[in-house]
Protein backbone atom coordinates (compact mmCIF):
# COMPACT_ATOMS: atom_id res chain seq x y z
CA UNK A 1 0.00 0.00 0.00
CA UNK A 2 0.86 3.84 -0.52
CA UNK A 3 1.50 6.41 2.04
CA UNK A 4 2.52 9.92 2.14
CA UNK A 5 4.39 11.90 4.89
CA UNK A 6 4.62 15.44 5.57
CA UNK A 7 6.66 15.88 8.74
CA UNK A 8 5.21 19.60 9.16
CA UNK A 9 2.40 20.30 10.27
CA UNK A 10 2.52 24.22 9.98
CA UNK A 11 5.55 26.32 9.13
CA UNK A 12 6.07 29.98 8.97
CA UNK A 13 8.47 31.87 7.02
CA UNK A 14 8.96 35.64 6.61
CA UNK A 15 7.89 36.90 2.62
CA UNK A 16 11.03 36.94 0.64
CA UNK A 17 12.58 34.23 2.41
CA UNK A 18 13.21 30.85 0.99
CA UNK A 19 10.93 27.86 1.41
CA UNK A 20 10.73 23.86 1.71
CA UNK A 21 8.20 21.78 2.52
CA UNK A 22 9.06 18.18 3.06
CA UNK A 23 7.00 14.93 1.80
CA UNK A 24 8.34 11.31 2.30
CA UNK A 25 6.35 8.91 0.41
CA UNK A 26 5.71 4.46 0.64
CA UNK A 27 5.79 2.64 -2.29
CA UNK A 28 6.90 -0.21 -4.13
CA UNK A 29 7.52 0.46 -7.52
CA UNK A 30 8.22 3.96 -9.37
CA UNK A 31 5.39 6.61 -7.95
CA UNK A 32 3.51 9.28 -9.49
CA UNK A 33 4.20 12.10 -7.21
CA UNK A 34 2.04 15.40 -6.99
CA UNK A 35 2.16 19.00 -4.94
CA UNK A 36 -1.27 20.75 -4.44
CA UNK A 37 -2.45 23.85 -2.90
CA UNK A 38 -5.31 24.26 -1.48
CA UNK A 39 -6.65 28.19 0.54
CA UNK A 40 -9.20 28.56 2.26
CA UNK A 41 -12.49 27.51 0.60
CA UNK A 42 -10.69 26.80 -2.37
CA UNK A 43 -10.33 23.20 -3.97
CA UNK A 44 -7.00 22.01 -4.62
CA UNK A 45 -5.02 23.07 -7.45
CA UNK A 46 -2.17 21.30 -8.72
CA UNK A 47 1.02 23.09 -8.33
CA UNK A 48 3.40 20.33 -9.93
CA UNK A 49 3.75 16.35 -11.06
CA UNK A 50 6.81 14.38 -11.34
CA UNK A 51 6.24 10.74 -13.67
CA UNK A 52 9.98 10.01 -14.73
CA UNK A 53 12.67 11.55 -16.37
CA UNK A 54 14.31 14.86 -14.71
CA UNK A 55 14.34 14.54 -10.67
CA UNK A 56 13.97 18.38 -10.51
CA UNK A 57 10.19 19.50 -11.60
CA UNK A 58 8.99 23.15 -12.25
CA UNK A 59 5.41 24.21 -11.40
CA UNK A 60 3.49 27.15 -11.37
CA UNK A 61 4.24 29.54 -9.04
CA UNK A 62 7.47 29.76 -9.07
CA UNK A 63 7.56 26.53 -7.41
CA UNK A 64 9.87 23.21 -7.97
CA UNK A 65 10.26 19.66 -6.41
CA UNK A 66 13.01 17.38 -6.31
CA UNK A 67 12.55 13.36 -6.54
CA UNK A 68 14.89 11.75 -4.20
CA UNK A 69 14.59 7.87 -4.85
CA UNK A 70 16.96 7.26 -2.63
CA UNK A 71 15.68 9.03 0.11
CA UNK A 72 11.76 8.72 -0.75
CA UNK A 73 11.24 11.96 -0.70
CA UNK A 74 9.33 14.27 -2.92
CA UNK A 75 9.89 18.07 -1.65
CA UNK A 76 8.70 21.08 -2.36
CA UNK A 77 10.83 24.50 -2.72
CA UNK A 78 10.10 28.16 -3.75
CA UNK A 79 12.85 30.84 -3.82
CA UNK A 80 11.18 33.76 -2.28
CA UNK A 81 7.86 33.40 -0.84
CA UNK A 82 5.02 35.63 -1.35
CA UNK A 83 2.36 36.61 1.24
CA UNK A 84 0.02 34.90 -1.27
CA UNK A 85 1.55 31.75 -1.14
CA UNK A 86 -0.06 31.80 2.65
CA UNK A 87 -2.38 28.19 2.52
CA UNK A 88 -1.99 24.70 3.23
CA UNK A 89 0.23 22.17 0.83
CA UNK A 90 -0.41 18.14 -0.29
CA UNK A 91 1.76 16.04 -1.23
CA UNK A 92 0.38 13.15 -2.98
CA UNK A 93 1.31 9.72 -4.50
CA UNK A 94 -0.22 7.54 -7.13
CA UNK A 95 -0.19 4.32 -7.94
CA UNK A 96 1.26 4.80 -11.53
CA UNK A 97 -0.30 3.37 -15.13
CA UNK A 98 -1.77 0.48 -13.79
CA UNK A 99 -3.40 -0.46 -10.94
CA UNK A 100 -5.92 2.35 -8.62
CA UNK A 101 -6.34 5.63 -10.01
CA UNK A 102 -6.75 7.02 -7.09
CA UNK A 103 -4.06 9.75 -4.94
CA UNK A 104 -2.99 9.54 -1.20
CA UNK A 105 -2.69 12.55 0.08
CA UNK A 106 -0.27 13.28 3.26
CA UNK A 107 -2.16 15.19 5.83
CA UNK A 108 -0.76 18.84 4.61
CA UNK A 109 1.64 21.44 5.77
CA UNK A 110 0.07 24.61 6.56
CA UNK A 111 2.21 27.45 5.66
CA UNK A 112 1.96 31.12 7.51
CA UNK A 113 3.95 33.98 5.45
CA UNK A 114 4.90 36.75 7.81
CA UNK A 115 5.40 40.21 6.65
CA UNK B 1 -17.84 24.75 -17.69
CA UNK B 2 -14.93 26.35 -16.73
CA UNK B 3 -14.33 23.85 -13.67
CA UNK B 4 -15.55 21.54 -11.46
CA UNK B 5 -18.59 22.24 -9.82
CA UNK B 6 -20.38 20.91 -6.34
CA UNK B 7 -23.45 22.00 -4.98
CA UNK B 8 -24.16 22.47 -1.91
CA UNK B 9 -21.50 24.51 -0.68
CA UNK B 10 -22.70 23.65 2.54
CA UNK B 11 -24.88 21.26 4.28
CA UNK B 12 -26.07 20.88 7.63
CA UNK B 13 -27.74 17.81 8.43
CA UNK B 14 -29.52 16.42 11.94
CA UNK B 15 -28.06 13.19 13.01
CA UNK B 16 -30.00 10.16 11.24
CA UNK B 17 -30.92 12.52 8.29
CA UNK B 18 -29.97 11.57 4.05
CA UNK B 19 -28.39 13.76 2.31
CA UNK B 20 -27.04 14.44 -1.43
CA UNK B 21 -24.02 16.37 -2.99
CA UNK B 22 -24.19 16.52 -6.24
CA UNK B 23 -20.56 17.50 -8.62
CA UNK B 24 -20.74 18.55 -11.88
CA UNK B 25 -17.17 17.72 -13.64
CA UNK B 26 -15.36 19.35 -16.32
CA UNK B 27 -17.16 18.86 -19.30
CA UNK B 28 -15.87 15.83 -21.64
CA UNK B 29 -14.14 14.55 -18.65
CA UNK B 30 -13.88 10.56 -18.54
CA UNK B 31 -13.06 10.08 -14.88
CA UNK B 32 -14.37 10.76 -11.59
CA UNK B 33 -13.55 10.85 -7.77
CA UNK B 34 -15.10 11.58 -4.62
CA UNK B 35 -12.89 12.44 -1.66
CA UNK B 36 -13.42 12.98 2.00
CA UNK B 37 -11.36 15.35 3.68
CA UNK B 38 -11.61 15.81 7.33
CA UNK B 39 -10.86 18.75 9.30
CA UNK B 40 -7.17 18.73 9.45
CA UNK B 41 -6.37 15.76 7.26
CA UNK B 42 -6.04 15.64 3.80
CA UNK B 43 -8.39 14.02 1.39
CA UNK B 44 -9.25 10.62 1.42
CA UNK B 45 -10.36 8.27 -1.97
CA UNK B 46 -13.91 6.99 -1.56
CA UNK B 47 -14.90 6.06 -5.25
CA UNK B 48 -13.90 6.21 -8.66
CA UNK B 49 -15.65 6.35 -11.89
CA UNK B 50 -14.84 5.98 -15.29
CA UNK B 51 -17.63 7.32 -17.77
CA UNK B 52 -20.68 5.68 -15.81
CA UNK B 53 -18.72 3.01 -14.66
CA UNK B 54 -18.19 2.53 -10.64
CA UNK B 55 -14.23 1.03 -11.01
CA UNK B 56 -13.63 1.06 -7.45
CA UNK B 57 -15.56 1.93 -4.40
CA UNK B 58 -12.76 0.43 -1.93
CA UNK B 59 -13.16 3.89 -0.15
CA UNK B 60 -16.64 4.51 0.57
CA UNK B 61 -16.53 3.81 4.61
CA UNK B 62 -19.77 2.17 5.25
CA UNK B 63 -22.82 0.75 3.06
CA UNK B 64 -24.42 4.23 4.18
CA UNK B 65 -22.33 5.81 1.47
CA UNK B 66 -23.31 5.33 -1.94
CA UNK B 67 -22.50 7.36 -5.23
CA UNK B 68 -23.90 7.24 -8.85
CA UNK B 69 -23.05 8.75 -12.25
CA UNK B 70 -25.84 7.15 -14.63
CA UNK B 71 -25.18 9.52 -17.69
CA UNK B 72 -21.37 9.63 -17.13
CA UNK B 73 -21.24 13.27 -16.51
CA UNK B 74 -22.82 14.71 -12.96
CA UNK B 75 -22.70 12.63 -10.17
CA UNK B 76 -24.43 12.09 -6.59
CA UNK B 77 -22.43 11.15 -3.46
CA UNK B 78 -25.54 10.11 -1.10
CA UNK B 79 -24.99 9.61 2.89
CA UNK B 80 -27.94 7.29 4.24
CA UNK B 81 -28.95 8.35 8.03
CA UNK B 82 -25.85 10.53 8.71
CA UNK B 83 -23.72 10.52 11.48
CA UNK B 84 -21.36 12.82 13.41
CA UNK B 85 -18.79 11.04 12.08
CA UNK B 86 -19.67 12.16 8.19
CA UNK B 87 -19.23 15.37 8.86
CA UNK B 88 -15.98 16.74 6.35
CA UNK B 89 -15.42 18.57 3.47
CA UNK B 90 -16.56 16.11 0.56
CA UNK B 91 -14.57 16.64 -2.39
CA UNK B 92 -14.96 15.59 -6.36
CA UNK B 93 -12.70 15.78 -9.04
CA UNK B 94 -12.57 15.04 -12.88
CA UNK B 95 -9.26 13.90 -14.88
CA UNK B 96 -9.58 13.77 -18.67
CA UNK B 97 -9.01 10.28 -19.28
CA UNK B 98 -9.58 6.66 -17.93
CA UNK B 99 -5.90 6.19 -17.30
CA UNK B 100 -3.92 5.46 -14.71
CA UNK B 101 -3.02 8.48 -11.57
CA UNK B 102 -0.62 10.16 -14.35
CA UNK B 103 -4.07 11.84 -15.51
CA UNK B 104 -4.48 15.27 -13.66
CA UNK B 105 -7.44 15.66 -11.21
CA UNK B 106 -8.66 18.77 -11.31
CA UNK B 107 -10.41 19.49 -7.79
CA UNK B 108 -14.16 21.10 -7.05
CA UNK B 109 -14.40 23.64 -4.31
CA UNK B 110 -16.01 20.96 -2.01
CA UNK B 111 -19.21 20.69 -0.01
CA UNK B 112 -18.90 21.23 3.90
CA UNK B 113 -20.91 18.87 5.91
CA UNK B 114 -21.97 19.20 9.15
CA UNK B 115 -24.08 16.63 11.36
CA UNK B 116 -25.22 18.19 14.43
Amino acid sequence: AQSVTQPDIHITVSEGASLELRCNYSYGATPYLFWYVQSPGQGLQLLLKYFSGDTLVQGIKGFEAEFKRSQSSFNLRKPSVHWSDAAEYFCAVGAGDTGRRALTFGSGTRLQVQP
Amino acid sequence: GAGVSQSPRYKVAKRGQDVALRCDPISGHVSLFWYQQALGQGPEFLTYFQNEAQLDKSGLPSDRFFAERPEGSVSTLKIQRTQQEDSAVYLCASSQYGTGSADTQYFGPGTRLTVL
